[in-house]
């Protein structure tokens, strides 16, 4: 599998805008980049995926490098309940049946 | 709320007994994963059936089986349990449109 390396803990103040980054420097053609995120005590939490082109949504956006070999999660306005671990996950051919492999993640943290 | 359902959510033990976690998948999905979640081994992928058939394998223990059944609804099953077998377990679903796995919150696992 493709790994990604994300940095083990970031630290934003509430209501500022929040970049997560990833690097994936071995992603495959059809590798998608997938965020999750997990909230204490609960479940992870699909945020965003995409393949090549940035992708936005009610939760964030997704800036991926014309490479590909790095994204960004982009969270525009950080709140308390942001507050949790992102999981950057490459997924072949977003098949229904590949499953995802969770590395370590980013622990983010918010200041209020 | 996910849609997915785990039962239990909690459940003590003791070391050599057996347990059945139980999953119900979001209406309509026919793809069900296990993970299990434990402090020092973060989330790692058990298995995966989709539609009855096993579909693919992680570091799942012999001691360790699952099924799903017709009805879709799965179940994961820990025999000989060891300490080291406390953790969460997550079962999450996927649809056809593939690209977003929903997660259960889990069934706390404490071997005693």
């Amino acid at each position: 599998d493709a790994k990604t390396t994300q940095p083990n803990s970031m630290e934003s103040n509430e209501e500022e805008p929040v970049h997560l980054p990833c690097n994936h420097s071995t992603i495959s053609g059809t590798d998608y980049i997938h965020w999750y995120r997990q909230l204490p005590s609960q479940g992870p939490e699909y945020v965003i995926h995409g393949l090549t082109s940035n992708v936005n949504n009610r939760m964030a956006s997704l800036a991926i490098a014309e490479d590909r070999k790095s994204s960004t999660l982009i969270l525009h306005r950080a709140t308390l309940r942001d507050a949790a671990v992102y999981y950057c996950i490459l997924r072949a051919n977003n098949n229904a049946g590949n499953m995802l492999t969770f590395g370590g993640g980013t622990r983010l943290m918010v200041k209020p | 709320d996910s849609g997915v359902t785990q039962t239990p959510k909690h459940l003590i033990t003791a070391t050599g007994q057996r347990v059945t976690l139980r999953c119900s998948p979001r209406s309509g999905d026919l793809s069900v994963y296990w993970y299990q979640q434990s402090l020092d081994q973060g989330l790692q992928f058990l298995i995966q059936y989709y539609n009855g058939e096993e579909r693919a394998k992680g570091n799942i223990l012999e001691r360790f089986s699952a099924q799903q059944f017709p009805d879709l609804h799965s179940e994961l099953n820990l025999s000989s349990l060891e300490l080291g077998d406390s953790a969460l377990y997550f079962c999450a679903s996927e649809g056809l449109a593939a690209g977003e796995l929903f997660f259960g919150e889990g069934s706390r696992l404490t071997v005693l």
